[in-house]
This record gives structure tokens, sequence and C-alpha cells, in this order.
């Protein structure tokens, strides 16, 4: 498995809480994603990286900021966690883009009450 | 973890036969494609990929099949076993940078092997 480690695994949060998930790569790849999986959407992209403190937004990036201070770790943060932000969030690695497939970590489940 | 499986098109396969699983892709532009497995509470885990110069390509047990003229890409499982049950996701993207390049997903198929 391509080490990946997202953090926590499960949380629980109250409406209006600011929240970060990290996601931490020992693989060196340039290129990190943060997805959400959501029951009939399948896998949508919010942001993604492609450098050290070089991010861009994907589909459905509204709510969300991610930061990369470090080629290793990105992090998705929450300003204001909403309880349509309920969902499993999947961070991703690549070595390119295009062409290539991305490797996910095990996922973070974030309940938002 | 399970709720993924709600909502998503379903096949079920006796253990043994053969599993065809089909996925319609969106952007004619596509150039790359993938398959992914997930099984429950855990992140999806590549199976095999096409580039758009191939019709076919194997791999164990697995045989995706790219129509690009109907923008149509399938997955083939022989010998279906009780631990291929999992969601299967066809994923595309094209050479393109930027956001071109990032994969998109289809919503899934559920499959279900009966012992």
């Amino acid at each position: 498995d391509a080490g990946i480690t997202q953090s926590p695994r499960h949380k629980v949060t109250e409406t209006g809480t600011p929240v970060t998930l990290r996601c931490h790569q020992t693989e060196n790849h340039r290129y990190m994603y943060w997805y959400r999986q959501d029951p009939g959407h399948g896998l949508r992209l919010i942001h993604y990286s492609y450098g050290v403190k070089d991010t861009d937004k994907g589909e459905v990036s509204d709510g969300y900021s991610v930061s990369r201070s470090k080629t290793e770790d990105f992090l998705l943060t929450l300003e204001s966690a909403t309880s349509s932000q309920t969902s499993v969030y999947f961070c991703a690695i690549s070595r390119v883009q295009g062409y290539t497939e991305a490797f996910f970590g095990q996922g973070t489940r974030l309940t938002v009450v | 973890g399970e709720s993924v499986g709600l909502h998503l098109p379903t096949l079920s396969v006796q253990e043994g036969d053969n599993s065809i699983i089909n996925c319609a892709y969106s952007n004619s532009a596509s150039d790359y494609f993938i398959w992914y497995k997930q099984e429950s509470g855990k992140g999806p885990q590549f199976i095999i990929d096409i580039r758009s110069n191939m019709d076919k390509r194997q791999g164990q047990r697995v045989t995706v099949l790219l129509n690009k003229t109907v923008k149509h890409l399938s997955l083939q499982i022989a010998a279906t076993q009780p631990g291929d049950s999992a969601v299967y996701f066809c994923a595309e993207n094209t050479q393109g940078g930027g956001s071109q390049g990032n994969l998109i997903f289809g919503k899934g198929t559920k499959l279900s092997v009966k012992p």
C-alpha cells in the first residue's frame, strides 16, 4: 500500500466549529488531492495541490480551504462546519498529473451534528 | 463505509461466474481510464488502467475494454470470487495540465458475489 496516512479516521463535530483533516504521505509524490464521497455522488474533488504552497480548487471547493507547507502534508480545513459537510473524506496522491493512477488513503469519516 | 453502497447500481453474480461492470464516460477528450475497487471501510484501490490508443487490456483475472465511439468502458472479472465483492468505480482524465489532468470518477457499481 502507498504510504498515505489520514488523521483523524473518525470525527464528530458540532455545526459552526472549525475542523482540520490531515493527510501525510511518505512517497514524495508531487500531487495531492482531497475528495469527498457521498451516496449517489461518488468521489468528488474538493481541492488539489501540485506542489508546496501550490493549490487549486476542484469541483466542490466551497466551504473548504487547504494548505500545503511541506511535500508530505496536505491539510483540509472546514472553517465553519455545516451538516452538508458530513461525509467521508479521502486523500489521494499521484506522482504526476494525468495519465497515471492516484493512490488513496483509508478515509476520514466526518459527522457534523 | 457501508453508506457508500447506497443508491448504487448493483450487480449480483454467483461465485465462479464472470462479471461485467459497465461505465459510460462523459468527456470525449478523455484519453486515460482507470478502474478502482473499494471495499467497505477502505479507500479506493487501483485495479487496471487503459489509454485511449488501446481497445483492450488484460490483467490478472481482469480485462478492461474501451469503446471510444460510444464512450463506454467495461471491466470484466473472470471466475468471480467472494473477495471481489466491493464497489467498482471507473475514472477518466486527460493528459492536459491544470484541472484537466485530474481524475473524474463515475458513481460506481456495487458487485455482490453469492457463494
